[in-house]
């Protein structure tokens, strides 16, 4: 089925350790995004890729990097996990900046003890 | 700045009811408003999405509408079942150069057997 995969589905990483979240789409969008989703606050953007080889800072970015490896893919790293960073990350991509509306993927589930 | 809010913040209602689901904006220069369904632990799924030119949108048992002047969208489920049973979110993206989404935080239904 075509669509957003995320890898893993869930997480668990100890204060200070870091690890890359995996997004792949193959829907041919230019633009794709990382979010985050925590209880009473809504989902908050961290970073988007609007075309290949291109990354921008959204609400949130403090503490991650992104790399658009290419068109199909967009990672997330942390580099030193904080318990602040015990989150719900979902990935989504779109066409012409969302005319077409977004998809997202089934998202990582991540716990930072 | 848009803010979107989402009323009530959760439902309950019997099965076979009616039910409207209430999304407003406080910026009318919207570019498109999109409704997702997520359920407990999932990702989110696209239901319908509303370009800034119409006023609905209609797939199976739900429709859509919006009303930019006054700011405000609603999803209307007819015959509710329990399998509709998620979090309902609506996503509003900006118009001109700012297409990041704005996230309401969503209506809770329980729809009970």
């Amino acid at each position: 089925n075509a669509g957003v995969t995320q890898t893993p589905k869930f997480q668990v990483l100890k204060t200070g350790q870091s690890m890359t979240l995996q997004c792949a789409q193959d829907m041919n969008h230019n633009s794709m995004y990382w979010y985050r989703q925590d209880p009473g606050m809504g989902l908050r953007l961290i970073y988007y890729s609007a075309s290949e080889g291109t990354t921008d800072k959204g609400e949130v970015p403090n503490g991650y990097n992104v790399s658009r490896l290419n068109k199909r893919e967009f990672s997330l790293r942390l580099e030193s996990a904080a318990p602040s960073q015990t989150s719900v990350y979902f990935c989504a991509s779109s066409e012409l900046e969302g005319y077409y509306g977004y998809t997202f993927g089934s998202g990582t589930r991540l716990t930072v003890v | 700045k848009q803010e979107v809010t989402q009323i009530p913040a959760a439902l309950s209602v019997p099965e076979g009811e009616n039910l409207v689901l209430n999304c407003s904006f406080t910026d009318s220069a919207i570019y498109n408003l999109q409704w997702f369904r997520q359920d407990p632990g999932k990702g989110l799924t696209s239901l319908l999405l509303i370009q800034s030119s119409q006023r609905e949108q209609t797939s199976g048992r739900l429709n859509a509408s919006l009303d930019k002047s006054s700011g405000r969208s609603t999803l209307y489920i007819a015959a509710s079942q329990p399998g509709d049973s998620a979090t309902y979110l609506c996503a509003v993206s900006g118009a001109g150069n700012n297409r990041k989404l704005i996230w309401g935080l969503g209506t809770s239904l329980a729809v009970n057997p």
